[in-house]
Formats: C-alpha cells, structure tokens, sequence
C-alpha cells in the first residue's frame, strides 16, 4: 500500500540557519503530497502542496518541489525561526481522496 | 481557516463507559475522518465518510462507532471506552478528489 516516510528527528537549528526535513513516498498512480504543520496543542495545519510532477509548493518561506523520478518531497527554508518550532508532517492522497496517508512527523526546535 | 470544530476539547471518563464525540463543519464539504494521534503512533484512521449515511472503516475501526446524519456532522462513538483509547482525537474534512485535508483543533480524550 502507499507509504511515507521522513526523518524523525528531533531536529534542533540555530535561528536563521538553513532547515531541510526529508520525505519519500510509495503510492500507485500519481498522488498529490502535502506538507502539514502541527503547534503545540493545535490541530495540523496545511502549509504547502503539489498534484504533480515538478510542481513547487510554497509558503511562509517553506518550499518542496514533487520528484516523482526520486519519489521526494523534501521540505525546506533558508532560514528558520523560533516561531518555526513545531512538528511536520509530510502526507499524501490518491486521487480519489480516500487514502490519505501520514508520515510520523519530525518535531523541529529553533533555538535562538 | 476552514470551519471545523470539535466538542468537547477536553473529556476524562472512566473505562466502560459510553463516549460521542462531535465534528461539526461549516465548509459543505462531503468527506470528513476521524483520527486520534498518539506518541509513536502519529495519526492514524479510525473511520472516515464520504456522505450522509456514508461511512467506512479505517485502519484502526475497532471498539469505534461513527454517524452523520447531516452533512456538517460526524460523530465518533466509543461503546465502551477503554484504557487504550486515551488519545487525542481529530476531525479532518475535505472535498475530496485528491485534494487536501483540514483539520479541527482536536479532542483530547482520557479513559481512566
């Protein structure tokens, strides 16, 4: 069946440094991948998506680009914050929305 | 954000004891789930549904009861709860299709 998985972390950065948080999956077909953002005591967020091959989500300085040859959706900013600190998770959907599918979530600390 | 709420935010109940938990949805969308998270564990599926008196089982069903009746409510249902389903409980909802999830801020249940 369809899978992701990512680093687990902890991650701890410096403020300002450079973030990268690796994610790969295994589906059938052409599944969209998202990246979720979840704070302290609060539901997931949605930060940034693709629905397909080469697409680039961004947001608030987030970005991952779909690579269907690497089956990657990496996330990454070139420079963290502590408001950053929070746990992400990478997911995906087949794209008849009944299989959506978590990775475990890497807990990211910025340090100031 | 999408409009998704959950109550209660906060219940303790002791074990054997009946529990409904309530999403309800301002957004009309036709897909809504259940998730509980738990540390190690990430999110996983417990029931989801696909329209008023639609509704499937996810990957961890067992000892979990679900309804919606109307479009903008689903409800989640412990019988009889137990210890191993102290967790925190999401709502997600969507359109559907491929597309994303969004989250509601979250039930945490405690079942002494």
């Amino acid at each position: 069946g369809d899978s992701v998985t990512q680093m687990e972390g902890p991650v701890t950065l410096s403020e300002e440094a450079f973030l990268t948080i690796n994610c790969t999956y295994t589906a059938t077909g052409y599944p969209s991948l998202f990246w979720y953002v979840q704070y302290p005591g609060e539901g997931l967020q949605l930060l940034l998506k693709a629905t397909k091959a080469d697409d680039k989500g961004s947001n608030k300085g987030f970005e991952a680009t779909y690579r269907k040859e690497t089956t990657s959706f990496h996330l990454e900013k070139g420079s963290v914050q502590v408001s950053d600190s929070a746990v992400y998770f990478c997911a995906l959907s087949d794209n008849y929305g009944q299989n959506f599918v978590f990775g475990p979530g890497t807990r990211l600390s910025v340090l100031p | 954000d999408a409009g998704i709420t959950q109550s209660p935010r906060h219940k303790v109940t002791e074990t054997g004891t009946p529990v409904t938990l309530r999403c309800h949805q301002t957004e009309n969308h036709r897909y809504m789930y259940w998730y509980r998270q738990d540390p190690g564990h990430g999110l996983r599926l417990i029931h989801y549904s696909y329209g008023v008196k639609d509704t499937d089982k996810g990957e961890v069903s067992d000892g979990y009861s679900v309804s919606r009746s109307k479009t903008e409510d689903f409800l989640l249902t412990l019988e009889s709860a137990t210890s191993s389903q102290t967790s925190v409980y999401f709502c997600a909802i969507g359109p559907g299709g491929g597309t994303e999830q969004f989250f509601g801020p979250g039930t945490r249940l405690t079942v002494l």
